[in-house]
């Protein structure tokens, strides 16, 4: 079975910093993109960035370049977003997505993770 | 930025009847060279993650039931429940992958009449 699993719920603190993970199975990791997507509280979907765990190739969307790091271990099949300083506004569900594996970069979301709320707040 | 949006924003229809969604892109989403709109259509039900229910504007995903279907192209695009169940209750997104700067609609929430 082809999926993603993400790391579980955090709590933190504003100014603190914070990496999340989504690991890939049943399918080859290396030949997919992974994106990014966040959900705040009762709100829509809003791509962040993906990357390409083959060459760690890595697109970031305007909204969220220098907000937020995209990266990828291949040897272990998983993708991470990570933040250096957190903000109240970071609160929100975070979904690591595939990308549709034929067709490359320009491709439908096939595969879900089942997301990791992470909740800023002093 | 192609800005997606959906109509309505809500949307209550009884049980084995015929809900249409509608999605509309502020640039078109058909590339000439292959012919084919990039639109995707998700459901996202209460406290889970979105499903991919249809790519390509008109291609249904793995496991998606038949009576889910969608059409249109360039800027126009429908979600179609030929029958609504129950279990169909959920918002539903479109999302343009023609640029890499992927966009979703706003989401149209699907209620029970």
């Amino acid at each position: 079975e082809v999926q993603l699993v993400q790391s579980g719920a955090e709590v933190k603190k504003p100014g603190e910093s914070l990496k999340i993970s989504c690991k890939g199975s049943g399918y080859i990791f290396t030949s997919s993109w992974i994106g990014w997507v966040r959900q705040m509280p009762g709100k829509g979907l809003e791509w962040m960035g993906v990357i390409y765990p083959g060459d760690s190739d890595t697109r970031y969307s305007p909204s969220f370049q220098g907000q937020v790091t995209i990266s990828a271990d291949k040897s272990i099949s998983t993708a991470y977003l990570q933040w250096s300083t957190l903000k109240a506004s970071d609160t929100a569900m975070y979904y690591c997505v595939r990308l549709l594996p034929s067709g490359g970069i320009l491709n439908a979301f096939d595969i879900w993770g089942q997301g990791t709320m992470v909740t800023v707040s002093s | 930025d192609i800005v997606m949006t959906q109509s309505p924003d809500s949307l209550a229809v009884s049980l084995g009847e015929r809900a249409t969604i509608n999605c509309k892109s502020t640039q078109s989403v058909l590339y000439n060279s292959n012919n084919k709109n990039y639109l995707a259509w998700y459901q996202q039900k209460p406290g889970q993650p979105p499903k991919l229910l249809i790519y390509w504007a008109s291609i249904r995903g793995s496991g998606v039931p038949d009576r889910f279907s969608g059409s249109g192209s360039g800027t126009d695009f429908t979600l179609t429940i030929s029958s609504l169940q129950a279990d169909d209750v959920a918002v539903y997104y479109c999302h343009q992958y023609y640029s890499s700067h992927w966009t979703f609609g706003q989401g149209t929430r699907l209620e029970i009449k």
